[in-house]
């Protein structure tokens, strides 16, 4: 597509229970990225993929989160177990994989209640 | 961990006059990164700078980078009511690509 798509846009969970939340990045970029944003911060990274490995998931806080990219492009973030501290705006990014910039979805605002 | 810090944190200003944000970082970066921020959503890349260049333009975006300080500077010029977001900077230094964030800078230019 022509952007990276995030899927919900909104989403309101209870405590305790599983989400998910997918990324659609732009088509032939192999590098995808999740971030978390709290309300005030900047982003803070979560896990990066480059194809369908998970390159780099030392951002990842705890084992109850966990992120998949099976064929290369679209990626889905789970999050087991939530806790109200998981409110936040996760964003998904692609890139080429060069030092040029990321494109960022719009996000998917979690909010736990 | 958050490697790009910027100052100031809220800027407001009219419209028409120039806003300057800086950024100062910790660890040698192989390029720094602005982006912009809208109503707490996705993020959009302004511009970026290499770690041997020293300035750089974009249409109304002036961005500096000083490697011996470890700072950067975002200037817009002639700034429009539509130029009201959150502004962050990034740096590679995670590795992998990967951006460390500031916490942002919020500007409000009123019409």
């Amino acid at each position: 597509g022509a952007g990276v798509s995030q899927t919900p846009s909104n989403k309101v969970t209870e405590k305790g229970k599983y989400v998910e939340l997918r990324c659609d990045p732009i088509s032939g970029h192999t590098a995808l990225y999740w971030y978390r944003q709290s309300l005030g911060q900047g982003p803070e990274f979560l896990i990066y993929f480059q194809g369908t490995g998970a390159a780099d998931d030392s951002g990842l806080p705890n084992d109850r989160f966990f992120a998949v990219r099976p064929e290369g492009s679209v990626s889905t973030l789970k999050i087991q177990r939530t806790e109200r501290g998981d409110s936040a705006v996760y964003l998904c990014a692609s890139s080429r994989g060069t030092p040029d910039g990321y494109t960022f979805g719009s996000g998917t605002r979690l909010t736990v209640v | 961990s958050q490697q790009g810090e910027e100052d100031p944190q809220a800027l407001s200003i009219q419209e028409g006059e120039n806003a300057t944000m800086n950024c100062s970082y910790k660890t040698s970066i192989n390029n720094l990164q602005w982006y912009r921020q809208n109503s707490g959503r996705g993020l959009v890349h302004l511009i970026l700078i290499r770690s041997n260049e020293r300035e750089k333009h974009s249409g109304r975006l002036r961005v500096t980078l000083d490697t011996s300080k470890k700072s950067s500077s975002l200037l817009i010029t002639a700034s429009r009511a539509a130029d009201t977001a959150s502004y962050f900077c990034a740096t590679d230094a995670g590795g992998n690509n990967r951006l460390a964030f500031g916490k942002g800078n919020q500007v409000v230019v009123i019409p």
